[in-house]
């Protein structure tokens, strides 16, 4: 079965940094492109990144651009999302979720940007 | 970016009732649209994928139509469970957007 698990959320004040993981199961992680989706409290979804197989190539939602970086490391089986200079609009859920239709998503973790 | 406008906002409904969902796009997307259901404090789950294509584990009362910029979510017999939720999402042109959201709720 197909298992995603999200971490690293938590309170941070605007300006500063936050470093989520996804950490996959029950499936090859390496042959499926991921992503980030985010949800604002109250809000509708909100795509905010893709990353390919390999990790050689990324694209971003132009609100994230310059300030949120997506890597993985598939021999972890894990993805990552490094936000910096966070804003207080940042503050949401934050999935990680695979595919390019998102086939499988994971509980999802809280980030509050707020001082 | 690729516009998804979902209509309509909030959809009232009875069990048993056979409900229609739209999704239109600001331009064309040939078919890769998906569908999502979101129950609150849980993540959304896939529905149909490909405009049509039903994700395996979905119950077949859910079914997708649609090409180009028309795009229709239609449950054939509304069940207690399926009071949530519905984004429809383009994966058709980066960035990836998603509707705004159709809340199915009890008449």
């Amino acid at each position: 079965e197909m298992h995603l698990v999200e971490s690293g959320g938590g309170l941070v004040q605007p300006g500063g940094s936050l470093r989520l993981s996804c950490v996959a199961s029950g499936f090859t992680f390496s042959s499926h492109e991921m992503n980030w989706v985010r949800q604002a409290p109250g809000k509708g979804l909100e795509w905010i990144s893709n990353i390919s197989y390999s990790g050689l190539s990324t694209h971003s939602a132009e609100s994230v651009k310059g300030r949120f970086t997506t890597s993985r490391d598939n021999a972890k089986n894990s993805l990552y999302l490094q936000m910096d200079n966070v804003r207080v609009e940042d503050t949401a859920v934050y999935y990680c979720a695979s595919g390019i239709y998102f086939q499988q998503w994971g509980q999802g973790t809280l980030v509050t940007v707020s001082s | 970016d690729i516009q998804m406008t979902q209509s309509p906002f909030t959809l009232s409904a009875s069990v048993g009732d056979s409900v229609t969902l739209t999704c239109r796009a600001s331009q064309s997307i040939r078919t890769l649209l998906a569908w999502y259901q979101q129950k609150p404090g849980k993540a959304p789950n896939l529905l149909i994928y490909k405009a049509s294509n039903l994700e395996t584990g979905v119950p077949l009362r859910f079914s997708g139509s649609g090409s180009g910029t028309e795009f229709t979510l239609t449950i054939s017999s509304l069940q207690p469970d399926d009071f949530a939720t519905y984004y429809c999402q383009q994966y058709n042109t980066y960035p990836w957007t998603f509707g705004q959201g159709t809340k199915v709720d009890f008449k």
